[in-house]
């Protein structure tokens, strides 16, 4: 099973920053926390990852608690094309990645 | 960069048929995987490759699933005989090295449809 918990969907404005929770209470210590995206018929698309850090890429930023037991993907300026399915996903030491059902979200002109 | 590449796009088959998938992972990357992915759920690992060795087929349904990556590069995803249940999008996805915390890089996949 999944070890994160997200809402299932979420609206934003284009050009408005984009910031999906993500739960992820029973994390351990060596497991990182991965965002992939989804756009409809395309295949997931890697966004970012991160350990204790905050990280930052040309696509998002990722900010984790300090306790790790949540953490919020930022997309800062939405457009129309970022309309997606966004996955968080816990990955251990076994290399899964193991899918929940995600947020959908969707940027409304 | 080139992505990771499957074949066919689309295939639609009879319940009880066999069919096949390919896929060509990005040059270099030793670590393949096949996901399945039903409507409205996300991907489900099927099984994992390093190079040309299996590393984890446990939610593989072997009684009708089989993979092979034989020369350690491209892979085949092979069903026979096709139910009902398995209509689904077909995932290939690759990434650098086995537990190396490297992402794992996904293709559009084949979506396989059973009538």
């Amino acid at each position: 099973d999944a070890k994160t918990t997200q809402p299932p969907s979420m609206d934003c404005a284009e050009g408005r920053a984009a910031n999906l929770p993500c739960n992820h209470s029973t994390i351990s210590g060596n497991e990182y926390v991965y965002w992939y995206r989804q756009i409809h018929s395309q295949g997931p698309q890697y966004i970012i990852h991160g350990l204790k850090n905050n990280e930052t890429n040309e696509m998002a930023s990722l900010i984790i608690t300090e306790d790790r037991k949540s953490s919020t993907l930022i997309l800062p300026h939405a457009t129309l094309r970022d309309t997606a399915v966004y996955y968080c996903i816990v990955r251990g030491d076994t290399d899964k990645l193991i899918f929940g059902t995600g947020t959908r979200l969707q940027v409304f002109p | 960069e080139a992505g990771v590449a499957q074949s066919p796009r689309y295939k639609i088959i009879e319940k009880r048929q066999s069919v096949a998938f390919w896929c060509n992972p990005i040059s270099g990357h030793a670590t393949l995987y096949w996901y399945q992915q039903i409507l409205g759920q996300g991907p489900k690992l099927l099984i994992q490759f390093q190079n040309n060795g299996v590393v984890d087929d446990s939610q593989l349904p072997k009684d009708r699933f089989s993979a092979e990556r034989l020369k350690g590069v491209d892979s085949t995803l092979k069903i026979q005989p096709a139910k009902l249940e398995d209509s689904a999008v077909y995932l290939c996805a690759s990434s650098l090295a086995y537990d190396s915390n490297q992402p794992q890089h996904f293709g559009d996949g084949t979506r396989l449809s059973i009538l």
